[in-house]
C-alpha cells in the first residue's frame, strides 16, 4: 500500500493568497482527518471526516479555513486568504471507521506564508 | 474528555542507555493508548499500541511499554539507545480509536 499521500509537500506563497493542500488517504479507510504541527502549539487536530461528512470542525482556526472531502479518495484543505500565521506542517491522517483503530499519517505538508 | 501528559520536552541519553520516556493519560472510558516516532521532516509513525489484552506492548525499534491503569501511565522504554531513536515521540489517547488527543511529544536525543 502507497499510504496517505499528500501534495504538495513543500509550499510557499505569499500573505493573501490562496492555498489548496491534498490528501489522497489509504484505500478503504474511510476516516480522514487533518492535523497543523507548529513549534508552539504542537500537533492540532483541525477537522476530521466519517465516510466523507465532515463530523469535527472545532479545530479549524476560523472562516479562512475549510476542508471538503469530495469523494472516499480525495480530501483538500484549503486557505484563503493566507497569512504568516498559517505557516506549519499540515498533517492528514486516515484509519478504518470500523474496527480500526490505530490513524497513519501522511508525510506532511510545510506551508511557508511570506 | 481525555488529555496526555508529556512532561518532559526533551530526553538526552547516552548511546547504549536506557531510554525512558513518560506519558500519563485521562480518560472517562477504557483508553487505548498509542506511541508515534516522528523523524525529522517526516510524518508521524506508529511504534505500538495498547488496546486490550496484555498490558506490556512491544513495538517496532525494540521499543515496549506498558500500560498501567493505576498509576494512568503508558511508560516508554527501550533497554539501549541507538544513534538512528534519535526523534520526537508522541504518546496520544483514544476512545475506541474514535477521538485522538495526542501529547506535546518528547525530543529525544541520543548522545555518542
Amino acid at each position: 500500500d502507497a499510504g496517505v499521500i499528500q501534495s504538495p509537500r513543500h509550499e510557499v506563497t505569499e500573505m493573501g493568497q490562496e492555498v489548496t493542500l491534498r490528501c489522497k488517504p489509504i484505500s478503504g479507510h474511510n476516516s480522514l482527518f487533518w492535523y497543523r504541527q507548529t513549534m508552539m502549539r504542537g500537533l492540532e487536530l483541525l477537522i476530521y471526516f466519517n465516510n466523507n461528512v465532515p463530523i469535527d470542525d472545532s479545530g479549524m482556526p476560523e472562516d479562512r479555513f475549510s476542508a471538503k472531502m469530495p469523494n472516499a479518495s480525495f480530501s483538500t484543505l484549503k486557505i484563503q486568504p493566507s497569512e504568516p500565521r498559517d505557516s506549519a506542517v499540515y498533517f492528514c491522517a486516515s484509519r478504518e471507521l470500523a474496527g480500526g483503530d490505530t490513524q497513519y499519517f501522511g508525510p506532511g505538508t510545510r506551508l511557508t506564508v511570506l | 474528555a481525555q488529555s496526555v501528559t508529556q512532561l518532559s520536552s526533551h530526553v538526552s541519553v547516552s548511546e547504549g542507555a536506557l531510554v525512558l520516556l513518560r506519558c500519563n493519560y485521562s480518560s472517562s472510558v477504557p483508553p487505548y493508548l498509542f506511541w508515534y516516532v516522528q523523524y525529522p521532516n517526516q510524518g508521524l509513525q506508529l511504534l505500538l499500541k495498547y488496546t486490550t489484552g496484555a498490558t506490556l506492548v512491544k513495538g517496532i525499534n525494540g521499543f515496549e511499554a506498558e500500560f498501567k491503569k493505576s498509576e494512568t501511565s503508558f511508560h516508554l522504554t527501550k533497554p539501549s539507545a541507538h544513534m538512528s531513536d534519535a526523534a520526537e515521540y508522541f504518546c496520544a489517547v483514544s476512545d475506541y480509536g474514535q477521538n485522538f488527543v495526542f501529547g506535546p511529544g518528547t525530543r529525544l536525543s541520543v548522545l555518542p
